[in-house]
């Protein structure tokens, strides 16, 4: 079982701060993807990474692979109000397409 | 653009009731997932299926069956629900490859007293 741990578990900023969670495994992955969910919604897709050692950006998120391609992390750079919500990754393997999802990092941001 | 389809949105069973979550997408994915969400435990997958006719069980299958009706429809089957069983269902698809975007449906709220 490929298993990815999420750090920290909750997270109470104040608009304008700086932030890093992180995903964590002890499995490399194909790919691995970062949602973002919304109280009462599904999650949604916000990036993917692909190759090791890679970085996306999304406007204030920053996006990182690690190079073994076992571990990412997602950065928020002053943080808005409109970030709240509860961030997950989620990890690829194998041949089975098999969606494996972390516990998630419940952000909130406060004006 | 409908997308991921979930029936019901909420559902109150009696301890031993039996009923399906059925879900639907109109995307032509190839794979469909059922995942419940509880707090703190995020998302744990109960079965999925690669394509039309193969199902494989996830993490948590033990009290669930699923059935993959075609290449459309994906349904979760509680045979004897438990309280243990109450939670938020999620469906999902998508396709199959490298770098897949999974799209969720709106949920299910099921509540087993």
């Amino acid at each position: 079982t490929q298993l990815l741990e999420q750090s920290p578990q909750f997270l109470s900023i104040q608009e304008g701060e700086n932030l890093t969670v992180y995903c964590n495994s002890s499995s490399v992955f194909s790919s691995l993807q970062w949602y973002r969910q919304e109280p009462g919604e599904g999650p949604v897709l916000l990036v993917t990474v692909v190759t090791g050692g890679e970085v996306k950006k999304l406007k204030r998120l920053t996006f990182q692979f690690g190079d073994a391609r076992k571990d990412s992390s997602l950065h928020i750079t002053a943080a808005q109000p409109g970030d709240t919500g509860l961030y997950l990754c989620a990890g690829q393997g194998g041949s089975n397409y098999k969606l494996t999802f972390g516990k998630g990092t419940l952000l909130t941001v406060n004006p | 653009n409908a997308g991921v389809t979930q029936t019901p949105k909420f559902q109150v069973l009696k301890t031993g009731q039996s009923m399906t979550l059925q879900c639907a997408q109109d995307m032509n994915h190839n794979s469909m997932y059922w995942y419940r969400q509880d707090p703190g435990m995020g998302l744990r997958l109960i079965y999925y299926s690669a394509s039309e006719g193969t199902t494989d069980k996830g993490e948590v299958p033990n009290g669930y069956n699923v059935s993959r009706l075609n290449k459309r429809e994906f349904s979760l089957r509680l045979e004897s629900a438990a309280p243990s069983q109450t939670s938020v269902y999620f469906c999902a698809s998508s396709s199959n490859g490298g770098q897949t975007e999974a799209f969720f449906g709106q949920g299910t709220r099921l509540t087993v007293v």
